[in-house]
Order: C-alpha cells, then sequence, then structure tokens
C-alpha cells in the first residue's frame, strides 16, 4: 500500500544538537510539506517542496532545514538555533497545485520530538 | 491573506448524542475546504472536502459538513457520535486558483471528547 513513513516516531534531543526527521513516501507525489504542532495552535508550516531540488519557507522557517534530492524524500532537519524544537512534527504529500486542492494531503504518523 | 477559524477547542458530548463541530473561514478568493481527524500520536485523516457543487458533503464514519458561502462556514456534524469519535479535528480551506503549493491554511483543531 502507497502512503507515507515518518522516522523515528519518538525522539530526543539534547541541548545544541542537530536532528534529522526523516520523511518518504511511495505515492508518486510531487509536493511534499512539514508541519509542526503545538497543542492549542493547530499546524504551522515549515517548509514545502513542489519539486526535487526545490523548497520554499513555511510560516516557521526559522531554526530548520530541509533537502529534496529525490522525490520520494523530504528530510528535516531541527537545528541547534530553533529554540523551543519540542513539539509533534508531521510531514505530508499531494500532487501539486489543482491536485492539491482536491484530493488534499496525506499525511504520515508524526515524529514526537523532544529536548532532554 | 486566509485564515480559519475553529471556534470551540473543546467539545464534551454525551455517546450516541448529535454532534456540531464549528469552522469559519476568510479568504478572498473561492476555496477549497477539508476536514481531518486525528487520533493521539497519529497523522491526520481526511474525512471529508468541499469543491463545488451540493454544499452537503458527506464523509467517512458518518459525518457531514454544510458549506455556507454566505456565513463563510463549513461545520461538521455528525448525528450520534460514539466514544470511537474521541480525537482531535481539523478544518482546513486551500485557495482555488492561484499557482503553487504553499499549503493548507489549518484552524487550530477542536478536541471532541466523548462521555459515556
Amino acid at each position: 500500500d502507497g502512503g507515507i513513513t515518518q522516522s523515528p516516531k519518538y525522539l530526543f534531543r539534547k541541548e545544541g544538537q542537530n536532528v534529522t526527521l526523516s520523511c518518504e513516501q511511495n505515492l508518486n507525489h510531487d509536493a511534499m510539506y512539514w508541519y509542526r504542532q503545538d497543542p492549542g495552535q493547530g499546524l504551522r508550516l515549515i517548509y514545502y517542496s513542489q519539486i526535487v531540488n526545490d523548497f520554499q519557507k513555511g510560516d516557521i522557517a526559522e531554526g530548520y532545514s530541509v533537502s529534496r534530492e529525490k522525490k520520494e524524500s523530504f528530510p528535516l532537519t531541527v537545528t541547534s538555533a530553533q529554540k523551543n524544537p519540542t513539539a509533534f512534527y508531521l510531514c505530508a504529500s499531494s500532487t501539486p497545485g489543482q491536485g492539491a486542492r482536491v484530493s488534499g494531503y496525506t499525511f504520515g504518523s508524526g515524529t514526537r520530538l523532544t529536548v532532554v | 491573506a486566509q485564515s480559519v477559524t475553529q471556534l470551540d477547542s473543546q467539545v464534551p458530548v454525551f455517546e450516541e448524542a448529535p454532534v456540531e463541530l464549528r469552522c469559519n473561514y476568510s479568504s478572498s478568493v473561492s476555496v477549497y475546504l477539508f476536514w481531518y481527524v486525528q487520533y493521539p500520536n497519529q497523522g491526520l485523516q481526511l474525512l471529508l472536502k468541499y469543491l463545488s457543487g451540493s454544499t452537503l458533503v458527506k464523509g467517512i464514519n458518518g459525518f457531514e459538513a454544510e458549506f455556507n458561502k454566505s456565513q463563510t462556514s463549513f461545520h461538521l456534524r455528525k448525528p450520534s457520535v460514539h466514544i470511537s469519535d474521541t480525537a482531535e479535528y481539523f478544518c482546513a480551506l486551500g485557495p482555488y486558483s492561484g499557482g503553487g503549493a504553499d499549503g493548507l491554511t489549518f484552524g487550530k483543531g477542536t478536541h471532541l471528547i466523548i462521555q459515556p
């Protein structure tokens, strides 16, 4: 079955460390997204990518970085510059443009990141 | 700019009672509207969507929603809820026109609590 796989499910980070969250999809979707979820704040867009080797900042990109070297993969790195990284991170994918509006997004099961 | 407002952060309901989760939106262009459900520590699943046509849309798990353009609302309803409906529900919108997969706009979510 096609879907999005996020790993790991739980991740612990020490102060000053960079960590990378994995997101892989086999849906043949061109567009991929990273969202951050905090209690009571809904989902906030971190980065998105419409095509390989291209990505755009979302609303809260500071302290995060991404790459899109393959269509299937869109890893997110939480850098030490992100001062409050503890949150639930969700990856999503879609066909871009009209496809996204018609079909919505497919979400992964999330990674919970905790700073220790 | 566009925005989504979910008026209730929590809605407690007794089992087998009806429920309505409210969603209002603001946009200068025509929109697509979605409702997603999120169970604890999981990703989001699409419940239903409004694209065009009939203003009453039916989704999975017995949910339905009505698009009201004059009131800019897209409320979610279920005539009889079950314990298994306990979850977070998100309303989201995407612009009808314009290019770019710049991310759906999400509301902050409504936690539906089903009481036995």
